[in-house]
């Protein structure tokens, strides 16, 4: 069963605008993570949040987690053509020993 | 260069047939992962082992089989009884233990096609 959902499940924006996208779950975890995937590659980790963090950055991207509400987003600053590519949370929860995936959210960002 | 090498990156199989998509990954990892990618879709697990010689199940394992013979790999057979095995496939790896301080890094894929 797929744990987290990803909203909005496609993304479309010009260049240089910024990207929000948002992950829901419905489990407690250890951590989420974001993977991106370009089109018919392998997924390429991004970030990881531990459940006692409530905000992390790396470079242009932000990513919060509120586990009262069990959701994460993902926040791409000042977006870039080459951000093109679907963007999956990952959630590590704690009954478990195994990531659990969303289905993605595709972003298309245009030159 | 460490990372995870699957091959290959096309495979073709008839009605019928059993084929095998290879795993190798040299970062010592201790735990893999194989994962099914359907168009415009999520990851579903279909096998995953924490140490040599051991592997669960995952979410989607029938008609599929695995084995963890050595720490470095972990192929993937897809047998005649997985019927509709057309999809993308994915092998993952991680360090193993009760906190995960990474993700998981990941092959570039296996595209699995039935003729």
């Amino acid at each position: 069963s797929q744990q987290g959902e990803e909203d909005p499940q496609a993304l479309s924006i010009q260049e240089g605008e910024n990207a929000t996208m948002n992950c829901s779950y419905k489990t407690s975890i250890n951590n989420l993570q974001w993977y991106r995937q370009n089109s018919g590659r392998g997924l390429v980790h991004l970030i990881l949040i531990r459940s006692n963090e409530r905000e992390k950055h790396s470079g242009r991207l932000r990513v919060t987690l509120d586990t009262s509400k069990k959701s994460s987003s993902l926040l791409i600053t000042a977006s870039r053509a080459a951000d093109t590519a679907s963007y999956f949370c990952a959630t590590d929860p704690t009954s478990g020993s195994r990531l659990t995936f969303g289905e993605g959210t595709q972003l298309t960002v245009n030159p | 260069d460490g990372g995870i090498t699957q091959s290959p990156k096309y495979l073709f199989r008839k009605e019928g047939q059993n084929v095998t998509l290879s795993c190798e990954q040299n970062l010592n990892h201790d735990a893999m992962y194989w994962y099914r990618q359907d168009p415009g879709q999520g990851l579903r697990l279909i096998y995953y082992s924490q140490i040599v010689n051991d592997f669960q199940k995952g979410d989607i394992a029938e008609g599929y089989s695995v084995s963890r013979e050595k720490k470095e790999s972990f192929p993937l057979t897809v047998t005649s009884a997985q019927k509709n095995p057309t999809a993308f496939y994915l092998c993952a790896s991680s360090t193993s233990g009760t906190v995960m301080y990474y993700g998981y890094t990941f092959g570039s894929g296996t595209r699995l096609t039935v003729v």
